[in-house]
């Protein structure tokens, strides 16, 4: 069955370094998103991705993050410099216009 | 706004019990779509079901149900029988036509207790 793919599953990271999450989605999805959840919280929207070119975005999603599909086929999020309240789980999600089908998630620390 | 109420925080039940999650949305689109997904303690989001606004036939897989009632806009969750395996972390979502992304509600969690 196919999934969708984020490495690492576990990044640890010092404040004020630079992060790239990556993420291989299901190959013929179109629409791509990322979440988080800090921990024990709801699950939040940061981004969706279509047609090559950010589709909507949050508030969260300021100018520290940003996002890229660099071959066709990965996905990555970028966080600039990282602060502790990035802390959280990031979700990976793909779909073809239904359902969204969500990577197991990159828990990131920031110490 | 809040566009998608889940009320229930915590819900604990004894196996083999049944148990419905509720699921209160909120839109002005009439044309939307809705979601269950099960985060279990490892924690990935796991996809049980999507329902279009313009079918309003309950579903049912499994020990799984849901009922959409888009006159209260509810679409809850029963689980019958209840498994420990069914314990985890439930997430209602709804997603709307001119938009891509998906709104989720906090969250109910469920312990089903052997």
């Amino acid at each position: 069955e196919p999934e969708v793919t984020q490495t690492p599953s576990h990044q640890v990271t010092q404040m004020g370094q630079e992060v790239i999450l990556r993420c291989v989605p299901i190959s013929n999805h179109l629409y791509f998103y990322w979440y988080r959840q800090i921990l024990g919280q709801k699950v939040e929207f940061l981004v969706s991705f279509y047609n090559n070119e950010i589709s909507e975005k949050s508030e969260i999603f300021d100018d520290q993050f940003s996002v890229e599909r660099p071959d066709g086929s990965n996905f990555t999020l970028k966080i600039r410099s990282t602060k502790l309240e990035d802390s959280a789980m990031y979700f990976c999600a793909s779909s073809e216009g239904g359902g969204a089908f969500f990577g197991q998630g990159t828990r990131l620390t920031v110490v | 706004a809040q566009k998608v109420t889940q009320a229930q925080t915590e819900i604990s039940v004894v196996e083999k019990e049944d148990v419905t999650l509720d699921c209160v949305y909120e839109t002005r689109d009439t044309t939307y779509y809705l979601f269950w997904y099960k985060q279990p303690p490892s924690g990935e989001l796991v996809f049980l079901i999507r329902r279009n606004s313009f079918d309003e036939q309950n579903e049912i897989s499994g020990r799984y149900s849901w009922n959409f009632q888009k006159s209260t806009s509810s679409f809850n969750f029963t689980i019958t029988a209840s498994q420990v395996v069914d314990s985890a972390v439930y997430f209602c979502a709804l997603r709307e036509l001119l938009g891509n992304q998906f709104y989720f509600g906090t969250g109910t969690s469920l312990t089903v207790i052997p």
